[in-house]
């Protein structure tokens, strides 16, 4: 079955924690994408990587950091800088094709996480 | 800052209408369009991408491009109770997306 899976499904979080949110995708895509989803809002780009070992930030970076070590995967710390965590995260993939005018974006189911 | 317009709704429409959403870009340099549908709590799923100005069909969706007016719309056909959801409109930004803050679709029986 090819897809995208987050983990862990809900999260609870203590003040001054750090916490990770996996993201793993069987898709062979080459590009994947963090967001955050507040309630009633759009989708915010907190992080991006088209190639392995490489990144870039989103609009939202401040107080989240990645690593994309395999293709495979992109996990998504929220460190205690980040002062209001309490969130939908959603991780998304899509094929990254130079000079590509298509790379539909798929998603992950979420992971959502709450500040105690 | 690059912006994707939407109206937040709720459009509400009777079961069997046509809905009607619409969406608008500020970068007239724009190539790529997508709509997704966002059930509560879920994440968003891609049901329409269009690249060409005009039409482009699939099932009950039709989704319309005029890149001169600078707008994409969704229609859907034969609206059912199962398609309320959010409706997300998303326009390329070289190398990722910019999300619209979505529609919100009510079909009533």
């Amino acid at each position: 079955d090819g897809g995208i899976t987050q983990s862990p499904k809900y999260l609870f979080r203590k003040e001054g924690q750090n916490v990770t949110l996996s993201c793993e995708q069987n898709l062979n895509h080459d590009a994947m994408y963090w967001y955050r989803q507040d309630p009633g809002q759009g989708l915010r780009l907190i992080y991006y990587s088209q190639i392995v070992n490489d990144f870039q930030k989103g609009d939202i970076a401040e107080g989240y950091s990645v690593s994309r070590e395999k293709k495979e995967s992109f996990p998504l710390t929220v460190t205690s800088a980040q002062k209001n965590p309490t969130a939908f995260y959603l991780c998304a993939s899509s094929r990254s094709l130079p000079g590509s005018s298509y790379n539909e974006q798929f998603f992950g189911p979420g992971t959502r996480l709450t500040v105690l | 800052q690059k912006e994707v317009e939407q109206n937040s709704g709720p459009l509400s429409v009777p079961e069997g209408a046509i809905a009607s959403l619409n969406c608008t870009y500020s970068d007239r340099g724009s190539q790529s369009f997508f709509w997704y549908r966002q059930y509560s709590g879920k994440s968003p799923e891609l049901i329409m991408s269009i690249y060409s100005n005009g039409d482009k069909e699939d099932g009950r969706f039709t989704a319309q491009l005029n890149k001169a007016s600078q707008y994409v719309s969704l229609l859907i056909r034969d609206s059912q109770p199962s398609d309320s959801a959010t409706y997300l409109c998303a326009v390329k930004d070289t190398d990722k997306l910019i999300f619209g803050t979505g529609t919100r679709l009510q079909v009533f029986p």
